[in-house]
């Protein structure tokens, strides 16, 4: 399977600590981009890394990419409650096809 | 951002039944649209990739005329789910690509549609 590993599975932190998610990937990639899913509902672009780029910020996210090792890992600084939710990477070599990871489900307690 | 739409958002249908969940993109025109299916606690998995056009181009696993794709004009496509049966129960997402600042194809997904076959 070509779908790309994320770590970890699940992750319980408090709030206002930092929150790491690693995604691996196992195919040359385009981009790289990161998305939020609440339980049960859609999902939210969060970030887009191209695959020229090391690094990338917004917000309280940062997002940094290693095409060597292909991985990525998403940072989230000073957790909130609302940050709770699914993430996922996704990866595009090209012809527009994106791949999901397994996904890091993030709780954060208030 | 660019907005794609999913109808309806939920659906629960009898066994046999064939179900059309639609996905449109609002603001922008979408020649490839895709439809991926996801599972309780798992994660998203691509179905196939919907041409404007022309047919749709399946990934491996996926039955063809169990899941029927149709997308006839540039802001709509449409997954028909034929005589569906319980284990087709699952969260179904479309997305359409948009070109994003600096050139970087993204995709814009829609909110999903939750099918439940009794």
């Amino acid at each position: 399977s070509q779908q790309g590993e994320e770590d970890p599975q699940a992750l319980s932190i408090q709030e206002g600590e930092n929150a790491t998610m690693n995604c691996s990937y196992k195919t040359s990639i385009n981009n790289l981009q990161w998305y939020r899913q609440n339980s049960g509902r859609g999902l939210v672009h969060l970030i887009l890394i191209r695959s020229n780029e090391r690094e990338k910020h917004s917000g309280r996210l940062r997002v940094t990419l290693d095409t060597s090792k292909k991985s990525s890992s998403l940072l989230i600084t000073a957790s909130r409650a609302a940050d709770t939710a699914s993430y996922f990477c996704a990866y595009s070599g090209g012809y527009q096809k994106v791949t999901f990871g397994t996904g890091t489900k993030l709780q954060v307690i208030p | 951002g660019a907005v794609v739409s999913q109808h309806p958002s939920w659906v629960i249908c009898k066994s046999g039944t064939s179900v059309k969940i639609e996905c449109r993109s609002l603001d922008f025109q979408a020649t490839t649209m895709f439809w991926y299916r996801q599972f309780p606690k798992q994660s998203l998995m691509l179905m196939a990739t919907s041409n404007e056009g022309s047919k749709a181009t399946y990934e491996q696993g996926v039955e063809k005329d169990k899941f029927l794709i149709n997308h006839a004009s540039l802001t709509l496509s449409t997954l028909t789910v034929t005589s569906a049966h319980p284990e087709d129960s699952s969260f179904y997402i479309c997305s359409a690509n948009s070109m994003g600042s600096g050139g970087a194809n993204e995709q814009f997904f829609g909110p999903g549609t939750r099918l439940t076959v009794l």
